[in-house]
């Protein structure tokens, strides 16, 4: 079964807008950590934010923040002030309590940054 | 840059061919994780080392074998390639702590298998 959904097609978006990447997962452990990774052209995957499932507030690192819903089981990436060097593949990824600290990772969803 | 690094970059094999990738990890981290990324996927969980042991292992045949050794480094063995293991393979350094968890895992930049 799918544990993390990313269903969006590619997004284009404007240079200085935020975007919002949707990202959806299942999971009946009560202890789990969401992640969000950036994956350029070059293939290197570039840890963004974290979050984890007792956080009481929503994560957020400089441009990155996190939109955690925990009833709904959602955990949106939304980038501020979008730069053209934030084209890239972005990964959601959860780990598990009991899953050995293995990632599940989502399809990604495709971001192209226009000026 | 994370600091972790692997080699090759990039790899060409025929079927049946046996390959071996290697991976050093972030000054500090003890436990390597290795995935699988198709084309047009999210990577794939194959094991995860620690203590030079395997502490995982997602859904991949034995001919998917590994080693860590005692600076933490490791390597991912694949025997008979088939053409599916065509992939970029990343590795994942991060600090297992007591509790039993680890914490972050940070990339390498991978290595792209091709196999013929």
């Amino acid at each position: 079964a799918q544990k993390i959904t990313q269903t969006q097609p590619g997004m284009f978006v404007q240079e200085k807008e935020a975007v919002t990447l949707d990202c959806t997962y299942d999971t009946s452990d009560p202890s789990y950590g969401l992640f969000w990774y950036k994956q350029p052209s070059s293939g290197e995957m570039i840890f963004l934010i974290y979050q984890g499932s007792y956080d009481q507030q929503n994560a957020t690192e400089g441009r990155y923040s996190l939109n955690f819903q925990k009833a709904r089981k959602s955990a949106n990436l939304v980038i501020s002030a979008s730069q053209l060097g934030d084209s890239a593949m972005y990964f959601c990824a959860m780990r598990e309590a009991y899953g050995n600290n293995r990632l599940a990772f989502g399809k990604g969803n495709q971001v192209v940054v226009i000026p | 840059e994370t600091g972790v690094t692997q080699s090759p970059t990039h790899l060409i094999k025929t079927r049946g061919q046996q390959v071996t990738l290697r991976c050093s990890s972030q000054s500090g981290h003890n436990t390597v994780s290795w995935y699988q990324q198709a084309l047009g996927q999210g990577p794939q969980f194959i094991f995860q080392y620690y203590r030079e042991e395997e502490n995982g292992r997602g859904n991949f045949p034995p001919r998917f074998s590994g080693l860590q050794f005692p600076n933490y480094s490791s390597e991912l063995n694949v025997n008979a390639l088939e053409l599916d293991d065509s992939a970029l393979y990343l590795c994942a350094s991060s600090l297992y702590r007591t509790s039993g968890f680890t914490d972050t895992q940070y990339f390498g930049p991978g290595t792209r298998l091709t196999v013929l």
